[in-house]
């Protein structure tokens, strides 16, 4: 049972760049995430999926696109990469409402630097 | 003010020891609350729900004031396993709010 990968681990891209970061789950959740995580600033919620077909903005949605491609995948795109977008981006499904524990599941994570 | 605040230490600990964190949270509406913990350079993983009237798994307690609108995570009898970032989790509107996290490093 893998859970919740992404690719790539690592990346380094130059101011404009572009790139999509993947994300796939095998537990059949409908919510899927997308987080940055900078120091002392915690984990913040970019873009979010409650069920396929749809997404939503979440804390700092700017300069970033989503994609629910299906139930399993939900990718990030970069489309003009910038300095500030260097961080850590964790790619997270949960469980339904009402599940105990209502828990969420983090992908690895990728650690992006922009130069 | 930050929904959710956390102290970030580190909170540095010998084997054995007994530590407690805090972390409160600013709206009174939130729903649920959890304790996750991150290893450095991993992804956090849930440790603990937290229930109303406390709860205990193991070595870990953590708990819930609702109107003083903090919870806790007491960790007993400490080991070198134990020293990670915990990450305080509070639902708001169906939506995780993350603290910052408080560090702990168990030493021998």
């Amino acid at each position: 049972n893998a859970g919740v990968t992404q690719t790539p681990k690592f990346q380094v891209l130059k101011t404009g760049q572009s790139m999509t970061l993947q994300c796939a789950q095998d537990m059949n959740h409908n919510s899927m995430y997308w987080y940055r995580q900078d120091p002392g600033m915690g984990l913040r919620l970019i873009y979010y999926s409650a069920s396929e077909g749809t997404t939503d903005k979440g804390e700092v949605p700017n300069g970033y696109n989503v994609s629910r491609l299906n139930k399993r995948e939900f990718s990030l795109r970069l489309e003009s990469a910038a300095p500030s977008q260097t961080s850590v981006y964790f790619c997270a499904s949960r469980t339904p409402p009402g599940t105990d524990p209502y828990e969420q599941y983090f992908g690895p994570g990728t650690r992006l630097t922009v130069t | 003010r930050k929904e959710v605040e956390q102290d970030p230490g580190p909170f540095n600990v010998p084997e054995g020891a007994t530590v407690a964190f805090n972390c409160t949270y600013s709206n009174s509406a939130s729903q649920s609350f959890f304790w996750y913990r991150q290893d450095c350079r991993k992804e956090p993983k849930l440790l603990m729900s937290v229930y109303s009237s406390g709860n205990e798994d193991g070595r870990f307690t953590a708990q819930l004031n609702r109107a003083s609108q903090y919870i806790s995570l007491l960790i007993r009898d400490s080991k070198l396993s134990d020293s990670a970032t915990y990450l305080c989790v509070v639902i708001n509107t169906d939506k995780l709010i993350f603290g910052t996290g408080t560090r702990l490093q168990v030493f021998p």
